[in-house]
C-alpha cells in the first residue's frame, strides 16, 4: 500500500514568514512529485513538480526533494493572506500506467 | 494554462434519479480521471481512463459508471442517486510522462448535493 503521509495542521505563520510544508511517502520507487494548493470549496491547482533530488525554485515557491529520506518538501516566501489554503502533495512512479498517490493535505494559514 | 471544464457546477437532485456529470478537455490529453472529495477530506480517485475505450475503477467502490468515446470527453453516470452520493466530484487530465512529468490539470469541480 503506497502512503503519502502529511502534517494536517492547521499550520499558522505570520505574514511575511516562511513557512515550511512538508510530505513523506512510503514507495522508494517513486520519481515524480507535485505539490497542489486547493483553496475551500474549490479544485486543486498545481504549483509545481520535481523529479530531480535537491531544490527547485519557482517565483516565492520553493520544492526540496530528498529521495534517500523519502521526503519532499514546499517552502513559501513572503507567505501571504492569499496563501492560505491547502496544500496537497502527490507522488507517483514512473510510467504511464501509475496514477498518482495524493497526502491528505496540510492546511496553511497565514495571519496579518 | 489548463482547459478542462465540468458541467453542471453544482446539482441538488432526488434520490432514485439518474445523473451524468460532464467533463471535457481541450488538451488533447490521453489520460483522465474523476475524484470524490467530502469538504476538508482527501481526495478520492474512483475512475481512470488511459484513453479511448479504456476505463478503469479507483480505490473508491463507486455506483457510478463512466465511459470514454472520445478523448476529450469522460462523463460520468451515476444510475441512481443516494444521499450517500452528496459530495464534490472533481475531473482531472494529465498526459503520458513520455510527454511531460504526467502532472494533472482539474476541473473547478461539480457540487452534487442528492436530497
Amino acid at each position: 500500500q503506497k502512503e503519502v503521509e502529511q502534517n494536517s495542521g492547521p499550520l499558522s505563520v505570520p505574514e511575511g514568514a516562511i513557512a515550511s510544508l512538508n510530505c513523506t511517502y512510503s514507495d522508494r520507487g517513486s520519481q515524480s512529485f507535485f505539490w497542489y494548493r486547493q483553496y475551500s470549496g474549490k479544485s486543486p491547482e498545481l504549483i509545481m513538480f520535481i523529479y530531480s533530488n535537491g531544490d527547485k525554485e519557482d517565483g516565492r515557491f520553493t520544492a526540496q526533494l530528498n529521495k534517500a529520506s523519502q521526503y519532499v518538501s514546499l517552502l513559501i516566501r513572503d507567505s501571504q493572506p492569499s496563501d492560505s489554503a491547502t496544500y496537497l502533495c502527490a507522488v507517483k512512479e514512473p510510467g504511464g500506467s501509475y496514477i498518482p498517490t495524493f497526502g491528505r493535505g496540510t492546511s496553511l494559514i497565514v495571519h496579518p | 494554462e489548463a482547459d478542462i471544464y465540468q458541467t453542471p457546477r453544482y446539482l441538488v437532485i432526488g434520490t432514485g434519479k439518474k445523473i451524468t456529470l460532464e467533463c471535457s478537455q481541450t488538451m488533447g490529453h490521453d489520460k483522465m480521471y474523476w475524484y470524490q472529495q467530502d469538504p476538508g477530506m482527501e481526495l478520492h480517485l474512483i475512475h481512470y481512463s488511459y484513453g479511448v475505450n479504456s476505463t478503469e475503477k479507483g480505490d473508491l467502490s463507486s455506483e457510478s459508471t463512466v465511459s470514454r468515446i472520445r478523448t476529450e470527453h469522460f462523463p460520468l453516470t451515476l444510475e441512481s442517486a443516494r444521499p450517500s452520493h452528496t459530495s464534490q466530484y472533481l475531473c482531472a487530465s494529465s498526459e503520458y510522462e513520455r510527454v511531460s512529468g504526467g502532472e494533472q490539470y482539474f476541473g473547478p469541480g461539480t457540487r452534487l448535493t442528492v436530497t
